[in-house]
């Protein structure tokens, strides 16, 4: 089945440690995204890429990284400078401009 | 993109039509209206999306207004399933701009016995 698939669903990490959020998609869709979401709130957008080797700012970009080095693959990078990592991070892809959004199952990080 | 408005929460009877309003009074013409559904702790799913025209499919109905400056899911027939946050989203589909979706808060549709 063609999907979106997050891993790891819960992560744990301690504080001052990068940490890398994997997303792979065999849907063969060109733009993926990255969100994180608190409890309560909606989603804010970090990264995207609407091709290979191309990836722009979100609105929330800040203490995060992303590669796009596969079609399949938009990994997410937290890095140290992440003042407030704990949350509830969401991949999706999509083929094109005008078309909706699949999404991943999401991976809920916790820093300690 | 443009911004919408929707109620925080709303309630609803299991067997009862659910409608869900939605306020996007600075909508362009060249935007879309898209709804998700997000369930406790998942990703959200896509629902429905539309231009001008009302549209249906099997999972819910989008009416839009005349003026395009609101619009109305509806769910026919709501399920305790269908308790979830429900997202409407204002996109712009420019080609050579990005194709984000801006998440606001949404609405909690609480459905029940």
């Amino acid at each position: 089945d063609g999907g979106i698939t997050q891993s790891p669903k819960y992560l744990f990490r301690k504080e001052g440690q990068n940490v890398t959020l994997s997303c792979e998609q065999n849907l063969n869709h060109d733009a993926m995204y990255w969100y994180r979401q608190d409890p309560g709130q909606g989603l804010r957008l970090i990264y995207y890429s609407q091709i290979v080797n191309d990836f722009q700012k979100g609105d929330i970009a800040e203490g995060y990284s992303v590669s796009r080095e596969k079609k399949e693959s938009f990994p997410l990078t937290v890095t140290s400078a992440q003042k407030n990592p704990t949350a509830f991070y969401l991949c999706a892809s999509s083929p094109g401009t005008t078309y909706g959004y699949t999404f991943g199952s999401g991976t809920r990080l916790t820093v300690v | 993109d443009a911004k919408t408005t929707q109620p925080p929460s709303m309630d609803c009877a299991e067997g009862r039509a659910a409608n869900l309003p939605c306020n996007h009074s600075t909508i362009s013409g060249n935007e879309y209206v898209y709804w998700y559904r997000q369930i406790h702790s998942q990703g959200p799913q896509y629902i429905i999306h539309g231009l001008k025209n009302n549209e249906t499919n099997e999972m819910a109905s989008l009416i839009i207004t005349e003026d395009r400056k609101s619009s109305t899911l509806i769910l026919p027939h709501a399920t305790l399933r269908d308790t979830a946050v429900y997202y409407c989203i204002v996109r712009s589909l420019n080609t050579g701009t990005a194709s984000k979706l801006t998440f606001g808060t949404g609405t909690r549709l609480q459905v029940t016995l």
